[in-house]
Formats: structure tokens, C-alpha cells, sequence
């Protein structure tokens, strides 16, 4: 069974650009995440997807994160515009059901702005 | 405030010995625990979870819950050097997300 899929793996952007990740879960997972982890500390969600709707996003900047998962299946997290603060690891996770279910990470997306 | 505390470590154990990981977290209504382990650089690696009070063994792991305490911990047996890396609690409340510890640093001493 494929694991949880993510590009880029590295980016390397200056503040104030925008930036885009992607991410196809494990086949069959409704439940998609975004989290934020920052060096040191656990990660942060930032969105959660059940299917194509949006069931927690209270910790999403939403003046400058913005996240869509249009057919259920792949999603984006896009960045605009970035900040210094935004450099962490963005990484994608998804589960079979809700939060309460195991959760399977991908690879994450190493972001360093400058 | 839901949190999730774990000792930032590094923990350090010889070969062989056993591992002894901790965490509590704050929130009453939290009904699911997963241990995560973390390499450096790499993303989260689910490795353990448990929802009802008690041990929960596999392999080499063992977690341990007790709600009345809020407080799960993850053994490690025979721990071996492939073992150092970092530890992630978690801890979920039905559909709401999963609220992530800071990890504990593990390193086990050939």
C-alpha cells in the first residue's frame, strides 16, 4: 500500500512570495491534515478535511494560509504571502476516519523563508 | 486549553535496558493516545496507540494508559540503538483534531 504523498520536498522561498505543497493521501483515507511543525516542537494542524469538506481549520492564518481539497482525494496548502515565521515543515496526514483513528504522515515539505 | 506535556529529555539509556517515555495532557475528554516516533529529518512514524485504561504491548512496545491519572507512557524493551530518536504523544478527542507533545529525545547508548 502507497503511503502519503507530498511535494515538493524542500523550498526555499523570500518573504512576502507565495508558495504552494501538495499532498495525495493513502488511498481510501477520507480524512486529510495539514500540520506545521517547527523545529522542536510537535506538530500543529492547520486544517483538517473530511472527504472535500473543511471540518477544523481554527488554526489556520486564514489572512495568508489557505488550503482546498476540491474532489476528496489530493489537496493543496498554499502560503501567501510568506513570512520569516512560516519556515517549518508542513506535513500531510491522513486517516481511514475521523481524528479519533490512526493517523499516517508523508514525507513533509521542508519551507525556509528568507 | 488542551495540552500535552512530555519531559523534552534527552533521555539517555544503555543498550538493552528499558525505556521509560512519559506524558500527561490536560483535556478529560481525550479518548485516543498515539506514540509516534520521529527521526531527525523525517516525518512522524506511528508506532503505538491505545484507547482504554491498561497495557498494550507489541513487540518491544508497551503502552500504558490511566485516564484517572491523565497520563500514558510507551516502554521500550530491549532497547537498541536504531531506538534513539524523537517520541511523539498524542492525544484526540472524537472528531477534533490531535493535539501533538513536543516529543521527548531519546538516545540509547551502544
Amino acid at each position: 500500500e502507497a503511503g502519503v504523498a507530498q511535494s515538493p520536498r524542500y523550498k526555499i522561498i523570500e518573504k512576502r512570495q507565495s508558495v504552494a505543497f501538495w499532498c495525495n493521501p493513502i488511498s481510501g483515507h477520507a480524512t486529510l491534515y495539514w500540520y506545521q511543525q517547527i523545529l522542536g516542537q510537535g506538530p500543529k494542524l492547520l486544517i483538517q478535511f473530511q472527504n472535500n469538506g473543511v471540518v477544523d481549520d481554527s488554526q489556520l492564518p486564514k489572512d495568508r494560509f489557505s488550503a482546498e481539497r476540491l474532489k476528496g482525494v489530493d489537496s493543496t496548502l498554499k502560503i501567501q504571502p510568506a513570512k520569516l515565521e512560516d519556515s517549518a515543515v508542513y506535513l500531510c496526514a491522513s486517516s481511514l476516519v475521523g481524528t479519533g483513528s490512526e493517523q499516517y504522515f508523508g514525507p513533509g515539505t521542508r519551507l525556509t523563508v528568507t | 486549553q488542551k495540552e500535552v506535556e512530555q519531559n523534552s529529555g534527552p533521555l539517555s539509556v544503555p543498550e538493552g535496558a528499558i525505556a521509560s517515555l512519559n506524558c500527561t495532557y490536560s483535556d478529560r475528554g481525550s479518548q485516543s493516545f498515539f506514540w509516534y516516533r520521529q527521526y531527525s529529518g523525517k516525518s512522524p512514524e506511528l508506532i503505538m496507540f491505545i484507547y482504554s485504561n491498561g497495557d498494550k504491548e507489541d513487540g518491544r512496545f508497551t503502552a500504558q494508559l490511566n485516564k484517572a491519572s491523565q497520563y500514558v507512557s510507551l516502554l521500550i524493551r530491549d532497547s537498541q540503538p536504531s531506538d534513539s530518536a524523537t517520541y511523539l504523544c498524542a492525544a484526540g478527542i472524537g472528531a477534533n483534531n490531535l493535539f501533538f507533545g513536543t516529543g521527548t529525545r531519546l538516545t540509547v547508548i551502544p
